[in-house]
């Protein structure tokens, strides 16, 4: 059964960081690109990041671009999203999925991000 | 950025009758491999997305055969021959063939008339 475990979220200060993980079962998760998809509370979803499988190419939505950072290591089957300088808008249930026909197939239960004073 | 159009974004639905979600977006989406990357999500109360439909009309593993997607270019459908009380939640559907970045609709909120 594939499953996807998201960890790491919590409150943060603006201009704080956090790091997310994401740790994947029942696949094999080298094989496989990933993505970080965000959604506010009561809001949309939008997409974050995605990274492909064996993480030497990276792609990021312009609104956390050159503050967040996608990785993953293969060897322990995780995933990470690095977020740096972080706003209020920035306050949303962030969902790691594995990408399969070009597209999200499965997603994690999500993880918390507030960002507040 | 393609933008995906959703409508409606409110469909209250009666038990047992069919309902259709309409999906528009700014870009044809035939990729040059010659796929069409639209993909319709449904997300319960609570819970995470879970992916329904991929290149248009593909059910995924495990999604009842009440639901289908159909069209082509720019105009896409998801259809529920016979809504169900499990069907309650909202809808959304996502392009995947121009990107960075992925992008998807404002999502449709199914309820029960």
């Amino acid at each position: 059964e594939v499953q996807l475990v998201e960890s790491g979220g919590g409150l943060v200060q603006p201009g704080g960081s956090l790091r997310l993980s994401c740790a994947a079962s029942g696949f094999t998760f080298s094989n496989y690109w990933m993505h970080w998809v965000r959604q506010a509370p009561g809001k949309g979803l939008v997409w974050v990041s995605r990274i492909n499988s064996d993480g030497s190419s990276t792609s990021y939505a312009d609104s956390v671009k050159g503050r967040f950072t996608i990785s993953r290591d293969n060897a322990k089957n995780t995933l990470y999203l690095q977020m740096n300088s972080l706003r209020a808008e920035d306050t949303a249930v962030y969902y790691c999925a594995r990408q399969s026909s070009a597209a999200p197939d499965y997603w994690g239960q999500g993880t918390l991000v507030t960002v507040s004073s | 950025d393609v933008v995906m159009t959703q409508s409606p974004l409110s469909l209250p639905v009666t038990l047992g009758q069919p309902a259709s979600i309409s999906c528009t977006s700014t870009q044809s989406l035939v990729h040059s491999d010659g796929n069409t990357y639209l993909n319709w999500f449904q997300q319960r109360p609570g819970q995470s997305p879970r992916r329904l439909i991929y290149k248009v009309s593909n059910r995924d593993s495990g999604v009842p055969d009440r639901f289908s997607g159909s069209g082509s270019g720019t105009d896409f459908t998801l259809k529920i021959s016979r809504v169900e009380a499990e069907d309650v939640g909202v809808y959304y559907c996502m392009q995947g063939t121009h990107w960075p970045p992925i992008t998807f609709g404002q999502g449709t909120r199914l309820e029960i008339k």
